[in-house]
């Protein structure tokens, strides 16, 4: 069976540190792989998608990138952490284009202080 | 501008009193609409996929049915494990072709016992 692994599971983070979290896919081969942000009272904000290894494409101008090294490995990432960058993040697969809904991770809640 | 629109934002039901949960949607090209669960701190998990107007699809209590215009999760004499924030989403054609994931911003269900 497919299974999706995120961590942390929490992070507090300093302004102007580092950043990266990992998420990894079993059971399935190239997959489409998605990093979203959840604010509270707002939807979830896709910030990265990828349809194989090295592809990135990003949605929204900010400070974070994605890499995807491996294919089932997508990791997000920054240089320096703003405080606006605290969020719940969301990693999540789909095959194809998502026709068929996508699976997420638990999540990682980053509080940079 | 592409929309979807979930409404109330918050609901309190007592245990056995049946409601529904709306979400409307302005897109064009729908693919699909999907209906999430959403516990406090972890990742949506897949509940259903509709398709076309007139689709309705169930499990366990939940119902969820379809218009051109927005769909109904309908719950059934809720009980308090169906306490968690429901989401709506849209997938749909952009205007050079790819797909776009649109989500709402949910529904936070309490069940009182």
């Amino acid at each position: 069976s497919q299974t999706i692994h995120q961590w942390p599971a929490t992070l507090v983070q300093p302004v102007g540190s580092p950043l990266s979290l990992e998420c990894t896919v079993e059971g399935t081969s190239n997959p489409n792989l998605y990093w979203y942000r959840q604010a509270a009272g707002r939807g979830l904000q896709l910030l990265f998608y990828s349809v194989g290894i090295g592809q990135i494409s990003s949605e929204v101008p900010q400070n974070l990138s994605a890499s995807r090294p491996q294919d089932r490995q997508f990791i997000l990432s920054s240089k320096k952490l703003l405080l606006s960058d605290s969020g719940f993040y969301l990693c999540a697969w789909s095959t194809g284009m998502g026709q068929f809904g996508y699976t997420f991770g638990s999540g990682t809640r980053l509080t940079v202080v | 501008e592409d929309q979807v629109t979930q409404s109330p934002e918050a609901l309190r039901l007592q245990e056995g009193e049946s409601s529904s949960l709306n979400c409307s949607y302005t897109v064009s090209g729908l693919r699909g609409l999907f209906w999430y669960r959403q516990d406090p701190g972890k990742g949506p998990e897949f509940l259903f996929t509709l398709y076309s107007a007139g689709e309705e699809k169930e499990k366990e209590r939940l119902k969820a049915t379809l218009t051109k215009k927005e769909s109904f999760l309908h719950i059934t004499a809720p009980k308090p494990e169906d306490s968690a924030t429901y989401l709506c989403a849209v997938q749909a054609v952009g205007t050079s072709g790819t797909y776009k994931y649109i989500f709402g911003t949910g529904t936070r269900l309490k069940v009182l016992a």
